[in-house]
C-alpha cells in the first residue's frame, strides 16, 4: 500500500533486551515522526526528521532511546536495556515536509510489551 | 508550552444523532494549526478534519465540522448523522507553526450505539 508502514506490529521482549522499531513513510514524504502513546493517553512527541536530519529530539525521554533515519526514508527508533515502563504503542507518522499546515499521516504503530 | 485539554473521556450517543467533542488548548503563539484526528481500534490514527487559525471560517468536511472558538481557545468537533463507524478514540491536535510536532490531547472515546 501507499500508507506508512511500521514494523513489527507487536513485540515482546524481556525487561533490560534491546529493541528496535522500524518506520517506512509514505513514498516521497521528507518528514517523519515518532510518538508513543501509553495505554489511556494521548500521544507524546519523541523526535522528528527533515531528510535525514532531526531537528528536533527534545521528546526522547532518556538516553536509552535513539533514532536514526537514512537515505531520507526508512527510520528507527532504538530502545536499548528496556525497561517495564517503555511498554506502549510507538507511532510513526510522515508529512510532505515539515511545514506546519501538512497533515501527518500516521501507520498502525508498534505494540511493544516489556515482560 | 503548548497544552490540549479534552474534558470528555468517554462519550456515547445513539447511530444517527449529533454529537459534540470538546477541545480546550492554551497557546500564546497567534500563528498555529488544529486537528481532530480518529483512532479506531486497528490502532491508525486518521486525519478527520483540520482548521487554520488565522481563518475565520470553521472547517466543514462532510458530516464532521468545527466550532472554532479563537478568543476563548476552543475547537469543538461536531460530528452530525453519527455512523457505527464513528466508533473510535477522538483525538485532538495542535501544531504550532514553526514547531513541527503535534501536541495531543488525552482523548475522547466515542461509542455510536446502535
Amino acid at each position: 500500500g501507499a500508507g506508512v508502514s511500521q514494523s513489527p506490529s507487536n513485540k515482546v521482549t524481556e525487561k533490560g533486551k534491546d529493541v528496535e522499531l522500524r518506520c517506512d513513510p509514505i513514498s516521497g514524504h521528507t518528514a517523519l515522526y515518532w510518538y508513543r502513546q501509553s495505554l489511556g493517553q494521548g500521544l507524546e512527541f519523541l523526535i522528528y526528521f527533515q531528510g535525514n536530519s532531526a531537528p528536533d529530539k527534545s521528546g526522547l525521554p532518556s538516553d536509552r532511546f535513539s533514532a536514526e533515519r537514512t537515505g531520507g526514508s526508512v527510520s528507527t527508533l532504538t530502545i536499548q536495556r528496556t525497561q517495564q515502563e517503555d511498554s506502549a504503542v510507538y507511532l510513526c507518522a510522515s508529512s510532505l515536509n515539515a511545514v506546519s499546515n501538512q497533515p501527518q499521516h500516521f501507520g498502525d504503530g508498534t505494540r511493544l510489551s516489556i515482560l | 508550552a503548548q497544552t490540549v485539554t479534552q474534558s470528555q473521556p468517554e462519550m456515547s450517543v445513539q447511530e444517527a444523532e449529533t454529537v459534540t467533542l470538546s477541545c480546550t488548548y492554551d497557546t500564546s503563539e497567534n500563528n498555529y494549526y488544529l486537528f481532530w484526528y480518529k483512532q479506531p481500534p486497528s490502532r491508525q490514527m486518521i486525519l478527520v478534519i483540520r482548521q487554520e487559525a488565522y481563518k475565520q471560517q470553521n472547517a466543514t468536511e462532510n458530516r464532521f465540522s468545527v466550532n472554532f472558538q479563537k478568543a476563548a481557545k476552543s475547537f469543538s468537533l461536531k460530528i452530525s448523522d453519527s455512523q457505527l463507524g464513528d466508533t473510535a478514540m477522538y483525538f485532538c491536535a495542535f501544531h504550532n507553526f514553526g514547531n513541527e510536532k503535534l501536541t495531543f490531547g488525552t482523548g475522547t472515546r466515542l461509542t455510536i450505539i446502535p
